[in-house]
């Protein structure tokens, strides 16, 4: 049973391009979220989907930032116009349930996006 | 605004000692916390949890105390291996919430 993969692992991008970054949650799990892990801080919740559906988008930026989690493929996390600030790692998560139960979310290696 | 805090950011203990984390929240909305591990260039990996209903939870060399009155959560590892010299993250959540709140780690180095 494969975990949740993302890709690429390392990104590089110049100021102004568009970014995506691709994840695939577990099998069996329809619930993904996804976190930015700036350097020497704590993993920051961004957006929280179901297939179809995006349920809690409360941490992410208002601009240049979306997501997606189509009904075939993997989740997407797509950032318009980088800027050298959207450097850091950004990890996928799944898991079988999501909010009214306990459960854990499983995360992915993370990709290391650096802006140039 | 940081509502789960490791005030740690390292800790250096000798193989075969004991290792204690410590974490704080501010939402007692919380009742639910877990820790993750994560090396270098990999994600977070689910280490143990606890729900608010219970003040510990063990698993192998692994212990969770949570103190609902303190708003405090520790994690003891006895007895420490080098393989466990790694950063450790306390995250908390709530039953009816999205999302995990994460502290900002603490990095583990076990001498051998």
């Amino acid at each position: 049973n494969a975990g949740v993969m993302q890709n690429p692992r390392h990104l590089v991008r110049r100021r102004g391009q568009e970014a995506r970054l691709r994840c695939s949650p577990m099998k069996g799990h329809s619930h993904v979220y996804w976190y930015r892990q700036l350097p020497e801080e704590g993993l920051k919740f961004m957006v929280y989907l179901q297939k179809e559906n995006i349920i809690d988008e409360s941490g992410m930026p208002k601009e240049r930032f979306s997501a997606e989690f189509p009904k075939e493929g993997p989740s997407i996390l797509r950032i318009q116009q980088v800027v050298r600030g959207d450097s850091a790692a950004y990890f996928c998560a799944s898991s079988p349930q999501g909010s009214g139960t306990y459960n854990e979310q499983f995360f992915g290696p993370g990709t290391r996006l650096t802006v140039l | 605004d940081q509502q789960v805090k490791q005030n740690s950011p390292s800790l250096s203990v000798q193989e075969g000692r004991i290792s204690i984390l410590n974490c704080d929240y501010t939402n007692s909305m919380f009742d639910y916390f877990l820790w993750y591990k994560k090396y270098p260039a990999e994600g977070p990996t689910f280490l143990i949890s606890i729900s608010s209903i219970k003040d510990k939870n063990e698993d192998g060399r692994f212990t969770v105390f949570l103190n609902k009155s303190a708003k405090h959560l520790s994690l003891h590892i006895v007895p420490s291996q080098p393989g466990d010299s790694a950063v450790y993250f306390c995250a908390a959540s709530s039953l009816t919430g999205n999302q995990f709140y994460f502290g900002t780690g603490t990095s583990l180095t076990v001498i051998p």
